[in-house]
């Protein structure tokens, strides 16, 4: 099993729309979290951390849940430059070595 | 402008052939990594580096080796490349261990 799992996608969705992600992780000493954001094979960008109690930038919003092991990016009202590829990042307690999950891909459609 | 450079962006090589790839980053960051990314597979660290002089491997260090003997500068180092090294590398750097990393633009390696 992966470390950190998500669903690769696309996501095709319309302007306008909410959309969600989640991202799995099986080790229950992870400790950081992290959502980036890629476009078309670029370097990825920090999109926002992920706090336990769960945190809110815009238009963007990201969970943590503990007990089952995920965190969630929700995306509300998208814009087509939504359009990326979204990376969740875990680091392992007492740990410095991040482990990225392989991606889902979003596609707002005009 | 606060950046992470990499160089060679685009390199084919062959077989065997030493290469370095260059990464250096003018934010005065501790934390410095690479990366390679191979379709299917994500982001997978190589190594990284807590600070001067000091290393450490990520998940996929075979075949690779890295120096930090300047804070700003962290080389990779493909003593013998082999096609299974093709891919696209990224260097990283954050000011704190388990803050937001910032990439270089990365490079497209091929070895043929």
């Amino acid at each position: 099993r992966k470390e950190v799992e998500q669903d690769p996608g696309p996501f095709n969705v319309p302007e306008g729309a909410t959309v969600a992600f989640n991202c799995t992780y099986s080790n229950s000493a992870s400790q950081s979290f992290f959502w980036y954001r890629q476009d078309c094979r670029k370097e990825p960008k920090l999109l926002m951390s992920v706090y336990s109690s769960g945190n809110e930038d815009g238009r963007f919003t990201a969970q943590l849940n503990r007990a089952s092991q995920y965190i969630s990016l929700l995306i509300r009202d998208s814009k087509l430059s939504d359009s990326a590829t979204y990376l969740c990042v875990v680091i392992l307690s007492g740990t410095y070595k991040y482990i990225f999950g392989t991606g889902t891909r979003l596609k707002v459609l005009a | 402008e606060a950046q992470v450079t990499q160089n060679p962006r685009y390199l084919i090589t062959v077989t065997g052939k030493k290469l370095t790839v260059t990464c250096s980053q003018n934010m005065n960051h501790e934390y410095m990594s690479w990366y390679r990314q191979d379709p299917g597979l994500g982001l997978r660290q190589i190594y990284y580096s807590m600070n001067v002089e000091v290393t450490d491997k990520g998940d996929v260090p075979e075949g690779y080796k890295v120096s930090r003997k300047e804070k700003r500068n962290f080389p990779l180092i493909l003593e013998s490349p082999s096609p299974n090294q093709t891919s696209l590398y990224f260097c990283a750097s954050s000011g704190e261990v388990r803050g937001e990393q910032y990439f270089g633009p990365g490079t497209r390696l091929t070895v043929t």
